[in-house]
């Protein structure tokens, strides 16, 4: 069964550093999206990408972040200047073509981003 | 704004005992609800979706979940525990309002553990 997946599995950086967590979702899904659980929270909506463009976004979601499917299988989520409190794992999503209101999200095992 | 709740931050079940675990949802037109389940070190896994039609909805690996309108609860089911159902759950919904937006938004997870 495809799968969504997830590189790096861990990173570790400094904060003020740049880092960019890369996923490559199912082929055939058209709707990406990127996720957050910080350790024992619940997991948090970022930002949702279609047609090479944000298509919405949280409020947790701010200047420091971007995201870029720079080639036809690769979605980046780039954090400039990490902070604290960016440590989280993040979760790459996608969706089948078609509705995505009600199709299922198909999640990577995530990355999980620690800022000493 | 849409919600999830999930009363419950840890259930304690004997396998082979049946389990429940529990979900109400707030929004502001009509709900498509999603339950997913997160074993240590993965991505969420998709069990079951209501979006429309019979109240009642199977999943897989035996879950099942009942849509309440009235109470605005979709709560998960399994007639009998297995050990290795030990796992967090995750309750989820949409709004199928026509407000446009893909955001899913989750509830803070419940931990079951089903004691053998």
């Amino acid at each position: 069964e495809p799968e969504v997946t997830q590189t790096p599995s861990h990173q570790v950086t400094q904060m003020g550093q740049e880092v960019i967590l890369r996923c490559v979702p199912i082929s055939n899904h058209l709707y990406f999206y990127w996720y957050r659980q910080i350790l024992g929270q619940k997991v948090e909506f970022l930002v949702s990408f279609y047609n090479n463009e944000i298509s919405e976004k949280s409020e947790i979601f701010d200047d420091q972040f971007s995201v870029e499917r720079p080639d036809g299988s690769n979605f980046t989520l780039k954090i400039r200047s990490t902070k604290l409190e960016d440590s989280a794992m993040y979760f790459c999503a996608s969706t089948i073509r078609g509705d995505a209101y009600n199709s299922p999200l198909h999640f990577g095992n995530g990355t999980r981003l620690t800022v000493t | 704004a849409q919600s999830v709740a999930q009363p419950e931050d840890q259930v304690n079940v004997a396998e082979g005992n049946p389990l429940t675990v529990k979900c109400t949802y707030s929004v502001s037109g009509n709900p498509y609800l999603f339950w997913y389940v997160q074993y240590p070190n993965r991505g969420l896994q998709f069990l079951l979706k209501y979006i429309t039609g019979d109240n009642l909805v199977k999943g897989s690996y035996g879950f099942e979940a009942e849509f309440n309108k009235s109470q605005t609860s979709f709560h998960l089911k399994k007639p009998s525990a297995l050990v290795s159902d030990s796992a967090l759950y995750f309750c989820a919904v949409r709004d199928h309002s026509g407000a446009g937006s893909y955001q899913l938004t989750f509830g803070k997870g419940t931990k079951l553990s089903v004691i053998p």
